[in-house]
């Protein structure tokens, strides 16, 4: 089964409220990453929280990780429209030896609509 | 700066048919990636490589196979394609270390007939 679980999968919300999305693993891990795909494009990174983090912002984005229920959840604050896209959070495992040559495992996605 | 480019960005194949997919990286990274994203699926890593002539396998490695000759190239093909590696193929890089970012290509559209 996936290691990433996000929820919801689907989330439509009008310009100016929050977002809120979470992701559940299974296994420990060292980061984990949030990153947002706008329809058809590749993947473009937004945020990185570390294992020993509890919660990071940058901007409108606010994450936050607690690693005793392996659980993160990704907030977008004052969502405008141009927030639409997929968001996927990624984690990365504790490799063994401790190396883990960066290698991320995506959840399913939560696909965000925001009506303007 | 282009960052990660991916060649084709589209192709329709014949089942049994071979091709290879070309990725390239402009930032001097050590490890590369390939991923293939299905409906409901997140992205499931292929394979990776950690640095010029090497790669190893990742999750679902079956029916591919890769080259790293040259440190900013990173080659997927396909030797017999079938209809169930119909899919959308990202290339990724990263620079050195466990953690990071990792910088995506715009992906490469397949379809296998």
């Amino acid at each position: 089964s996936q290691q990433g679980e996000e929820d919801p999968q689907a989330l439509s919300i009008q310009e100016g409220e929050n977002a809120t999305m979470n992701c559940s693993y299974k296994t420990s891990i060292n980061n984990l990453q949030w990153y947002r795909q706008n329809s058809g494009r590749g993947l473009v990174h937004l945020i990185l929280i570390r294992s020993n983090e509890r919660e990071k912002h940058s901007g409108r984005l606010r994450v936050t990780l607690d690693t005793s229920k392996k659980s993160s959840s990704l907030l977008i604050t004052a969502s405008r429209a141009a927030d639409t896209a997929s968001y996927f959070c990624a984690t990365g495992l504790v490799g063994a030896g401790g190396t883990s040559y960066g290698k991320l495992t995506f959840g399913q996605g939560t696909i965000l609509t925001v009506h303007p | 700066n282009a960052g990660v480019t991916q060649t084709p960005k589209f192709r329709v194949l014949k089942t049994g048919q071979s091709m290879t997919l070309l990725c390239a990286q402009d930032m001097n990274h050590e490890y590369m990636y390939w991923y293939r994203q299905d409906p409901g699926m997140g992205l499931r890593l292929i394979h990776y490589s950690v640095g010029e002539g090497t790669t190893a396998k990742g999750e679902v490695p079956d029916g591919y196979n890769v080259s790293r000759l040259k440190k900013q190239n990173f080659l997927l093909g396909l030797e017999s394609a079938a209809p169930s590696q119909t899919s959308v193929y990202f290339c990724a890089s990263k620079g050195e270390g466990n953690t990071g970012e990792l910088f995506f290509g715009e992906g490469s559209r397949l379809t296998v007939l």
